[in-house]
């Protein structure tokens, strides 16, 4: 069994600020590391992921996320956001063995992300 | 990525009836998964669409409340039956990417308001 576990329901921020989304697993197995976005009226997008090799991951966009095995965490990070950044953001993991696991996510509670002018 | 499309996008029920929610996607997948996003929650899996067998469900989901159909490889429906307000949530239709170890690509979503 998994868990994700988001530690901010909400983050408000000034444009051009620094963000940093907080996301922690437990699992029994090793997982893959997903963080999805969902703009307003929109579906869930898929920002960036890790599933091996070096632990620094970024998106297009600018976010950065960082795969720490020993503190079973995978925060997302962006130096400077955009109003277009507000959002809400979701941690995922998924089972790497396959089989009857396979496609099945499990998700943190979301972050809410507010950029402020 | 695949193109996948919900409707209805939106719908408010009364309670005790029930509504079935399409997905279409554009492209032939194995499996299609439906996903419950409750106000204020996180998405839960609800079950595994499988054409040409019965759907799976995960655990605190049966198929008498949410009976799923998958005529084919493109296409889907969910149904919430005997809806109650606590059913009152966002569903969405995904399908994993090819090989792509778990990553999902996601339908827009059915927000249900059940008065």
């Amino acid at each position: 069994a998994q868990s994700v576990t988001q530690l901010d329901s909400q983050v408000p921020v000034f444009e051009e600020a620094p963000v940093e989304l907080r996301c922690n697993y437990s699992s029994s197995v090793s997982v893959y590391l997903f963080w999805y976005v969902q703009y307003p009226n929109q579906g869930l997008q898929l920002l960036l992921k890790y599933l091996s090799g070096s632990t620094l991951v970024k998106s297009i966009n600018g976010f950065e996320a960082e795969f720490n095995k020993s503190q079973t965490s995978f925060h997302l990070r962006k130096p400077s956001v955009h109003i277009s950044d507000t959002a809400e953001y979701f941690c995922a993991v998924s089972d790497q063995g396959g089989g009857t696991s396979y496609g099945k996510l499990t998700f943190g509670q979301g972050t809410i992300l507010t950029v402020h002018p | 990525s695949a193109v996948i499309s919900q409707k209805p996008s939106r719908d408010i029920c009364q309670r005790g009836t029930s509504l079935t929610i399409q997905c279409q996607v554009d492209s032939q997948v194995t499996m299609m998964f439906w996903y419950r996003q409750q106000p204020g929650q996180s998405l839960t899996l609800i079950a595994t669409a499988n054409q040409g067998s019965e759907a799976t469900y995960e655990s605190g989901f049966v198929i008498d409340k949410f009976p799923i159909s998958r005529p084919n490889l493109t296409f889907s429906t969910l149904t919430v039956s005997n809806m109650s307000p606590e059913d009152s949530s966002i569903y969405l239709c995904s399908v994993p990417r090819d090989r792509g170890f778990g990553e999902l690509f996601f339908g827009e979503g059915s927000r249900l308001t059940v008065l």
